[in-house]
């Protein structure tokens, strides 16, 4: 089982509708969890962190966190064609030989179709 | 957030040179460091982990002779590409922890002619 799942995609979406992207973890003892957003050719920049559970919202994005089953989610409204990208989950585990390790998902492909 | 540049942005060298990749943490001090590969249409492979003052830790797969990494100090890290081959063409990232979170350099796309 991998450490953190994702559904590569693509997903696509129509202009002004929401985007729904979900991760799932394998480490019980995860302590917090990104979502990144990379366009294509260029490197993952933060876009939202999350560390308990329930919801945190930041503008269009919503990021969703339930440690009982393991899953973590975005949610981005009204979604734009500059929204398309590759989302990659992280988790950040617990530490081990002294550092804490972010573990990246697959990424998911978003299209946001005009 | 916090700021972590890589230089270069992109290479081109010859079959058998070596390369030097530096990435920095420009606004704080980062312990450890993160080295990552990642393949066209590929996700993050994560190559090592960059400890200040220590040796590296490097994943299963990759040899350590001959992707040479060094943090002298709390806010460098190199990676060194060495006698590099057309198979080592790819896009590297670094990236550094601040508090929780992991923030990345702009990446160095690497070709080998």
């Amino acid at each position: 089982q991998k450490e953190v799942e994702q559904n590569s995609g693509p997903l696509s979406v129509p202009e002004g509708a929401i985007a729904s992207l979900n991760c799932t973890y394998s480490d019980r003892g995860s302590q917090s969890f990104f979502w990144y957003r990379q366009y294509s050719g260029k490197s993952p920049e933060l876009i939202m962190s999350i560390y308990s559970n329930g919801d945190k919202e930041d503008g269009r994005f919503t990021a969703q966190l339930n440690k009982a089953s393991q899953y973590v989610s975005l949610l981005i409204r009204d979604s734009q064609p500059s929204d398309s990208a590759t989302y990659l989950c992280a988790v950040n585990g617990r530490p081990s030989g002294g550092y804490q390790k972010v573990t990246f998902g697959i990424g998911t492909k978003l299209q946001v179709i005009p | 957030g916090a700021v972590v540049s890589q230089h270069p942005s992109w290479v081109i060298c010859k079959s058998g040179t070596s390369v030097k990749i530096e990435c920095r943490s420009l606004d704080f001090q980062a312990t450890t460091m993160f080295w990552y590969r990642q393949f066209p249409k590929q996700s993050l492979m994560l190559m090592a982990t960059s400890n200040e003052g220590s040796k590296a830790t490097y994943e299963q797969g990759v040899e350590k002779d001959k992707f040479l990494i060094n943090h002298a100090s709390l806010t460098l890290s190199t990676l060194t590409v060495t006698s590099a081959h057309p198979e080592d063409s790819s896009f590297y990232i670094c990236s550094a922890s601040f508090r929780p979170e992991a923030f990345f350099g702009q990446g160095t796309r690497l070709t080998v002619v």
